[in-house]
């Protein structure tokens, strides 16, 4: 079975702070991807990756930037936290063959 | 780019009842629609997907079927029960090595004893 793991399930912090959200996959998944979640909107696409050390912008991409140094980790970071980035965030992974995509559990981040 | 429309935004039904829940997109491009099922406090699930080399698909009380013409696909689960209850997001996507899905806006399902 697939497992997509969120270091954090909640998280608050404060305006203005770096904030690093990490996201684990098992399955050598060649994509990963971050979502923002928010009420009437859906799932917006943030930023994804293909490969390591590769990212492509997704449709809401300002304010946040990624990180992936091995197959496995995909990190968001929000580089100057602000208080519309209070959202719950989903990290998903998929492989390039036509693999469907699986989420994790979600971190709901709040910023004060 | 693509662009994913979903109808209704909320949907009340009563236990037995079925339930259809409609997508539209815009890229005539896209050839795979997967649906995925939420539940309060937890993380979307893929329930059934299609791609675009068959107009139907069923799994047990839950099908989607797909017009490529109109470009719209749809969700149909028959004989609902309270654990249907959730939110449903519908998406599409061209599936190359990206497979970069956009998601319609959701339907909240009430199932109603």
């Amino acid at each position: 079975d697939v497992k997509v793991t969120q270091s954090s399930r909640y998280l608050v912090k404060r305006t203005g702070e770096k904030v690093f959200l990490e996201c684990v996959q098992d399955m050598d998944h060649e994509n990963m991807f971050w979502y923002r979640q928010d009420p009437g909107l859906g799932l917006r696409l943030i930023y994804f990756s293909y490969d390591v050390k590769m990212k492509e912008k997704g449709d809401i991409p300002e304010g946040y930037s990624v990180s992936r140094e091995k197959k496995e980790r995909f990190s968001l970071i929000l580089e100057s936290a602000s208080t519309n980035q209070t959202s719950m965030y989903l990290c998903a992974s998929g492989g390039k063959r036509g693999q469907p995509q699986h989420f994790g559990d979600g971190t709901r981040l709040s910023i004060l | 780019g693509e662009n994913v429309e979903q109808h209704p935004s909320t949907l009340s039904v009563q236990e037995g009842d079925s339930a259809v829940i409609k997508c539209t997109y815009s890229d005539s491009a896209s050839n795979y629609f997967p649906w995925y099922k939420q539940e309060l406090g937890k993380r979307p699930q893929l329930i059934i997907d299609i791609r675009s080399n068959v107009g139907e698909k069923k799994d047990q009380r839950i099908a989607v079927t797909l017009n490529k013409t109109a470009k719209h696909f749809s969700l149909h689960i028959t004989e609902t029960q309270p654990e249907d209850s959730a939110v449903y997001f519908c998406a599409a996507t061209l599936l190359t090595g990206f497979q970069k899905l956009v998601f319609g806006t959701g339907t909240r399902l009430l199932v109603s004893p």
